[in-house]
């Protein structure tokens, strides 16, 4: 079946600092790719999405490029604030699982001044 | 205006009670998700109702059983509550498109079962 896979955390960087956190898939048929981030205490807010191979998503300086090839969605940021410390979960919805949307087990990021 | 809301934000029972967990949507959408969220802040689907009908069950204890009232209200009841039961279960709702369209969540709401 289909699953996501993410880098473990917890990722501790420096302000600035350049942020790379690993995903890949294996899907059964042509998904959509998401980033999803939870702040401390709350749901879980969109960060960005791509729906066809080659799409880049990107928001807030974040982006990530649907790579077809590799099975792949990559999040980056070139300079990360204390304010992006936060858990941050790839994921995929396929049409045939319902959209529902598949995690990964998140990335725990840690941001210090 | 909350696009999303859930109640209650904390509910804590002991084992072997029977709970509901309320949520609504405003945003007109017309699929509705429950997940569940592990102490490990793993998220898994359990429940997806499109227009009132159930199109995604997962492995999901009897225990569990969502109901949709009008295509703007998913609410959880469980039975019989279990230790194993204490997570954060979070609704979401989304506007079915070709592409799998963005979901938007609920708060959450943390169950702890003593």
């Amino acid at each position: 079946g289909d699953s996501v896979t993410q880098m473990e955390g917890p990722v501790t960087l420096s302000e600035e600092a350049f942020l790379t956190i690993n995903c890949t898939y294996t899907a059964t048929g042509y998904p959509s790719l998401f980033w999803y981030v939870q702040y401390p205490g709350e749901g879980l807010q969109l960060l960005l999405k791509a729906t066809k191979a080659d799409d880049k998503g990107s928001n807030k300086g974040f982006e990530a490029t649907y790579r077809k090839e590799t099975t792949s969605f990559h999040l980056e940021k070139g300079s990360v604030q204390v304010s992006d410390s936060a858990v941050y979960f790839c994921a995929l919805s396929e049409s045939n699982s319902g959209y529902a949307l598949n995690f990964g087990k998140g990335t725990s990021l840690l941001v210090t001044p | 205006d909350t696009a999303v809301s859930q109640t209650p934000k904390y509910l804590v029972t002991q084992m072997g009670n029977d709970k509901s967990i309320k949520c609504e949507q405003n945003l007109g959408h017309d699929t509705m998700y429950w997940y569940k969220q592990d102490s490990k802040k793993f998220l898994k689907i359990m429940f997806s109702y499109n227009n009132k009908e159930l199109i995604i069950n997962e492995t999901v204890p009897n225990r569990f059983s969502p109901k949709s009232p009008d295509k703007a209200h998913l609410n959880l009841h469980i039975n019989s509550l279990e230790l194993g039961d204490s997570a954060v279960y979070f609704c979401a709702s989304s506007q079915e498109g070709p592409r799998g369209n963005e979901q938007f969540f609920g708060p959450g709401t943390r169950l702890t079962v003593l």
